[in-house]
């Protein structure tokens, strides 16, 4: 069963870059498409944006001028770096694979979530 | 972007009772619609994908249904450990979105 855990710095200061990596195992990389999506302290989720293995990527509009998505097939591992980050990019952030079956996806592996806070 | 709004905000049932939960899309998503439980400091966990396919292990007391724009989650005979806060998720199109969520308490 494949599992994934983010790791990266718990706090950044504002106007600097938020940089998170989720390691994969238990499976390869290969084959999928691998997302990020984040969840303020109390409130609900949202979908950052993703990456398929080839490379290609789609993100989230709202974060599209400051968000990008990376994948390093030899660590088995794909990344996240958020640029200009303030107060309001603090939120635990999940990596997650998404899973298809006969035309529809859905996300059924995630990892633990890790809370990148934004303070000086 | 599609606007995924569901209803109650939260409520408070008593172990054994039914309980329902509903979505809706602010455009048709035929059924891609998936619904997780999320329990305090943990990851989200899939219950339903397609509006109503069972994951794997998720007990049968959980069902759902719906097409187009509205959805129902369904938890048949409400647990103790079914104390959690539910999402719906749309895979229409990107970006996938999610309702604001739905906190289950039991009384």
């Amino acid at each position: 069963q494949v599992q994934l855990q983010e790791s990266g710095p718990g706090l950044v200061k504002p106007s600097e870059t938020l940089s998170l990596s989720c390691t994969v195992s238990g499976g390869s990389i290969s084959g999928f498409y691998w997302t990020w999506i984040r969840q303020p302290p109390g409130a609900g989720l949202e979908w950052i944006g993703c990456i398929h293995y080839s490379g290609s990527t789609n993100y989230n509009p709202s974060l599209k001028s400051r968000v990008t998505i990376s994948v390093d097939m030899s660590k088995n591992q794909f990344s996240l770096t958020l640029n200009s980050v303030t107060a309001a990019d603090t939120a635990v952030y999940y990596c997650a694979r998404r899973d298809y079956n006969s035309g529809w996806f859905y996300f059924n592996s995630w990892g633990q979530g890790t809370l990148v806070t934004v303070s000086s | 972007d599609i606007q995924m709004t569901q209803s109650p905000s939260s409520l408070s049932a008593s172990v054994g009772d039914r309980v329902t939960i509903t979505c809706r899309a602010s455009q048709t998503i035929s059924t891609y619609l998936n619904w997780y439980q999320q329990r305090p400091g943990k990851a989200p966990k899939l219950l339903i994908y397609a509006a109503a396919t069972f994951q794997i292990g998720v007990p049968s007391r959980f069902s759902g249904s719906g097409f187009g724009t509205d959805f129902t989650l369904t938890i048949s005979s409400l647990q103790p450990e079914d104390s959690a806060t539910y999402y719906c998720q749309q895979t229409y199109t990107t970006p996938y979105t999610f309702g604001q969520g739905t906190k289950v308490q039991i009384k």
